[in-house]
């Protein structure tokens, strides 16, 4: 069964603390994405990784961090110097065909909440 | 940085009325446009694309969408909603490997 697992579901998180959220894919896609879902306004790039051990920064990158050292995997760390974390964190993947992006597989998200 | 646009925040359709939302962007150059949705709990999917070709595009569950080049649209329409697609709507662009999404139409049909 082919897809996108994000763990966990929800999570939460004391002030000051990072915290590490998991994306792993099996779809055997090239690049992946990490987004961040608010109310209004839509999905904003975080950063993405189009291949093993090598990744770029979004619109947003600012307070998060991330890893490429597996083709399936994309975990990312949302640290305490961001200000405002608490919102719906979505994984997505595509495929990558002649320097044009493919349609994009979300995860499920996960719903962090900074208490 | 290109930029797309949603101007519907939030629709209330009856059951069995049109559909129609819109969707502008920003690029000047080759486009590649979809459309996602987001039903209350799931996760976001594809429900229809646009790479080249016929503008007028047929995706999943009656929707369809048009390519207008001129104007920078890339509007959604069903010609009779039903309680089921109540959800949230966005609509992406991907111009020169710079995909962006617009901010989303929260769409609610009423039984």
């Amino acid at each position: 069964d082919g897809g996108i697992t994000q763990s966990p579901k929800y999570l939460f998180r004391k002030e000051g603390q990072n915290v590490t959220l998991s994306c792993e894919q099996n779809l055997n896609h090239d690049a992946m994405y990490w987004y961040r879902q608010d109310p209004g306004q839509g999905l904003r790039l975080i950063y993405y990784s189009q291949i093993v051990n090598d990744f770029q920064k979004g619109d947003i990158a600012e307070g998060y961090s991330v890893s490429r050292e597996k083709k399936e995997s994309f975990p990312l760390t949302v640290t305490s110097a961001q200000k405002n974390p608490t919102a719906f964190y979505l994984c997505a993947s595509s495929s990558l065909g002649g320097g044009v992006y493919n349609e994009q597989f979300f995860g499920p998200g996960t719903r962090l909440t900074v208490l | 940085a290109q930029s797309v646009s949603q101007h519907n925040h939030h629709v209330i359709l009856s059951e069995a009325a049109s559909l129609e939302l819109g969707c502008n962007y920003s690029y000047g150059g080759t486009v590649n446009l979809f459309w996602y949705v987001q039903y209350p709990g799931q996760h976001l999917q594809l429900l229809l694309k646009y790479f080249s070709g016929d503008p007028l595009v047929k995706g999943i569950k009656g929707f369809e969408a048009e390519f207008i080049k001129s104007k920078f649209s890339f509007n959604l329409r069903k010609p009779s909603v039903q309680w089921s697609d109540t959800a949230e709507y966005f609509c992406a662009v991907n111009g020169n490997n710079d995909m962006r999404f617009g901010a989303g139409t929260r769409l609610t049909v009423k039984p």
